[in-house]
């Protein structure tokens, strides 16, 4: 399968637990996006990669949130101290960045529960 | 903050009928997406505008863009009931920034 893999699919976790989840972008994709969807909206963008930096971080990801992607490969997102407010789907998407036009692709999404 | 609204939330049309979905944003765009998120899943794309063009087509579906009034719509013809699914549009405001989604239409196409 060649498309944008996350892990895991879902996850469910007590409030005040650290959370990680991984992204694999497609290969050839050198930006990876981070958003996250709650139910009945559409996704909103949380922080995105160009190789391995860290381009831009929206206000939604606060200091309790962290994203790291260091070979410029796969991306991981941290939710430190977690909220029932966090739960929500994580959606990772990758694009070339070197299209004039480019269509992100997603992936299946992490589904984040916090009781 | 969200850029777009979808209009309407939802439609349910029956099988064999063509289904609308308009879209309204804010500010100036680069290009403007189409996707498609069936319940629980992922997001597949659709379709891509760019800025300068105003209608597209690809296989069932035509997009047209009016940049003056800031809108967009999709048409699906002879819908399915696969189509069921919520529809998203998304504007850049370059060639390859984050996107800034709408809320969405929920189509339900009834057999």
């Amino acid at each position: 399968d060649t498309g944008v893999s996350q892990n895991p699919r879902h996850k469910i976790t007590k409030r005040g637990q650290n959370v990680t989840f991984r992204c694999d972008p497609i290969s050839e994709h050198n930006r990876l996006y981070w958003y996250r969807q709650t139910l009945g909206q559409g996704p909103e963008f949380l922080t995105y990669f160009q190789n391995e930096a860290q381009l831009e971080k929206s206000r939604l990801l606060s200091d309790r949130f962290s994203a790291e992607r260091p070979k410029g490969s796969f991306s991981t997102l941290e939710i430190q101290r977690t909220e029932q407010g966090d739960s929500a789907m994580y959606l990772c998407a990758s694009s070339f960045q070197l299209a004039a036009y480019y269509e992100q692709y997603f992936g299946p999404g992490t589904r984040l529960t916090v009781t | 903050s969200q850029q777009g609204e979808e209009d309407p939330q939802a439609l349910s049309i029956q099988e064999g009928e063509n289904a609308t979905m308009n879209c309204s944003y804010k500010t100036s765009i680069n290009n403007l997406q189409w996707y498609r998120q069936n319940s629980g899943r992922g997001l597949v794309h659709l379709i891509l505008i760019r800025s300068n063009e105003r209608e597209k087509h690809s296989g069932r579906l035509r997009v047209t863009l009016d940049t003056s009034k800031k809108s967009s719509s999709l048409l699906i013809t002879a819908s399915r009931a696969a189509d069921t699914a919520s529809y998203f549009c998304a504007t850049g405001d370059s060639g390859n920034t984050p996107l800034v989604f709408g809320k969405g239409t929920r189509l339900s196409v009834i057999a």
